[in-house]
């Protein structure tokens, strides 16, 4: 059975404390692995698509990194607007392009 | 923006009656997706659209029926509603980009009293 597994569940942090999220996946024939950012009241706020191990990308304090078992978020130098819940999912191989989602990681960032 | 709206965004209804939640988009998208979103689980797929009258089931998809008419409107159907049903309903879009990312709505909270 497909699975993405994140942690920690929630995550507090000091405005400028590094850190990382982790999303574990089991999908069979991974066709690509997605982060969204979502904020309390809306919907999942699109942020990175990693295809390949080895693979990164960034986006202002944000990086990104995919390896054959596991994908980090990376997160330098937070600031209070980053708090939110980080959600990653992956795409199943096959034609009906379906995302499985793991259950997020609530992160705070205090001033 | 991906040019999605959803209504009702907020809804109460009692068991038993039928509900529809809508979601509209301007881009004209052929991919179309309905989730629901509860606290313990992640994002759940129920159904989703690859065109106009094509539609599969997702993962849960028992109790919820889908429609699509017209390439803009995908409309999720809840034939007797159930207490199980409470939950917010995200719709979503996969977009123009050619790595198959989906873009998703502002989402619809229903109860089910």
């Amino acid at each position: 059975e497909d699975q993405v597994t994140q942690s920690p569940e929630a995550l507090r942090l000091q405005e400028g404390e590094s850190s990382s999220l982790n999303c574990s996946y089991t999908v069979s024939g991974l066709r690509g692995l997605f982060w969204y950012r979502q904020d309390p009241g809306k919907g999942p706020e699109f942020l990175f698509t990693l295809y390949s191990a080895g693979e990164e990308k960034e986006k202002e304090r944000l990086k990104a990194t995919l390896t054959k078992k596991e994908s980090f978020l990376h997160i330098t130098a937070p600031k209070p607007e980053d708090s939110a819940t980080y959600l990653c999912a992956g795409l199943t191989q096959g034609g009906s392009e379906k995302l499985v989602f793991g259950k997020g990681t609530k992160l705070t960032v205090n001033p | 923006d991906a040019g999605i709206t959803q209504s009702p965004r907020h809804k109460v209804t009692e068991t038993g009656t039928p509900v529809t939640l809508r979601c509209h988009q301007t881009e004209n998208h052929r991919y179309m997706y309905w989730y629901r979103q509860d606290p313990g689980h992640g994002l759940r797929l129920i159904h989703y659209s690859y065109g106009v009258k094509d539609t599969d089931k997702g993962e849960v998809s028992d109790g919820y029926s889908v429609s699509r008419s017209k390439t803009e409107d995908f409309l999720l159907t809840l034939e007797s509603a159930t207490s199980s049903q409470t939950s917010v309903y995200f719709c979503a879009i996969r977009g123009p980009l050619a790595g198959n990312e989906q873009f998703f709505g502002p989402g619809t909270r229903l109860t089910v009293l």
